[in-house]
């Protein structure tokens, strides 16, 4: 059974700070990995993709990939009341379906 | 660009009747895969297609069916509903079927009663 863990939180950090948003899977041969920002009642929305190991930037948004440690990570730099959403992890291996972690939920106070 | 469509936005059903959610994907996009999202369980897959073929199938009972026309648009069908199908239905569309980014609907409320 391939498996996306995460943290389910409440991650809580203050506006300004950095959140570190963390994802293992359980399936080595994945080789796709992608973050989702889901708001309360809207669908997922495709935030970061990332395909090899290190870190890939957009913005206020880093991921780190691991595929070692198979451990994927998205960071958010200074963060806003905005970015308060549930954030998906979401991975694949070529010609398999993308298996979605249960997300966490970042909350940032003001 | 027209985004991922998906009708109807809500739905109430009493249990035991069936029903038919659409999507329509992105212009050019040739896979679309369904999944269910429940607060206990998060979301689960139900099925992928590309080009009219299933691909890939999640492990839902037989009673969640699919398919996908030659204009890539696709129907799911749940048929004898329960209480427990009671879910967001999401679709989401992705250029090709091996690893490529999916970009979703708004999604289908399914309330069943």
């Amino acid at each position: 059974q391939k498996e996306v863990e995460q943290n389910s939180g409440p991650l809580s950090v203050p506006e300004g700070a950095i959140a570190s948003l963390n994802c293992t899977y359980s399936d080595r041969g994945s080789q796709s990995f992608f973050w989702y920002r889901q708001y309360s009642g809207k669908s997922p929305e495709l935030i970061m993709s990332i395909y090899s190991n290190g870190d890939k930037e957009d913005g206020r948004f880093t991921a780190q990939l691991n595929k070692a440690s198979q451990y994927v990570s998205l960071l958010i730099r200074d963060s806003q009341p905005s970015d308060s959403a549930t954030y998906l992890c979401a991975v694949n291996q070529a010609g398999t379906a993308l298996i979605f972690g249960k997300g966490t939920t970042l909350s940032v106070s003001s | 660009k027209a985004g991922v469509t998906q009708t109807p936005r809500y739905l109430i059903k009493t249990r035991g009747q069936q029903v038919t959610l659409s999507c329509s994907p992105i212009s050019g996009h040739r896979s679309v895969s369904w999944y269910q999202q429940t607060p206990g369980q998060g979301l689960q897959f139900l099925f992928e297609y590309f080009s009219e073929t299933q691909r890939n199938k999640g492990n839902f009972p037989g009673r969640f069916s699919g398919r996908q026309f030659s204009n890539s648009r696709s129907e799911m069908n749940v048929s004898t509903l329960e209480l427990g199908d009671s879910a967001l239905y999401l679709c989401a569309s992705s250029l090709r079927d091996r690893g490529a980014e999916a970009f979703f609907g708004q999604g289908t409320r399914l309330t069943v009663v």
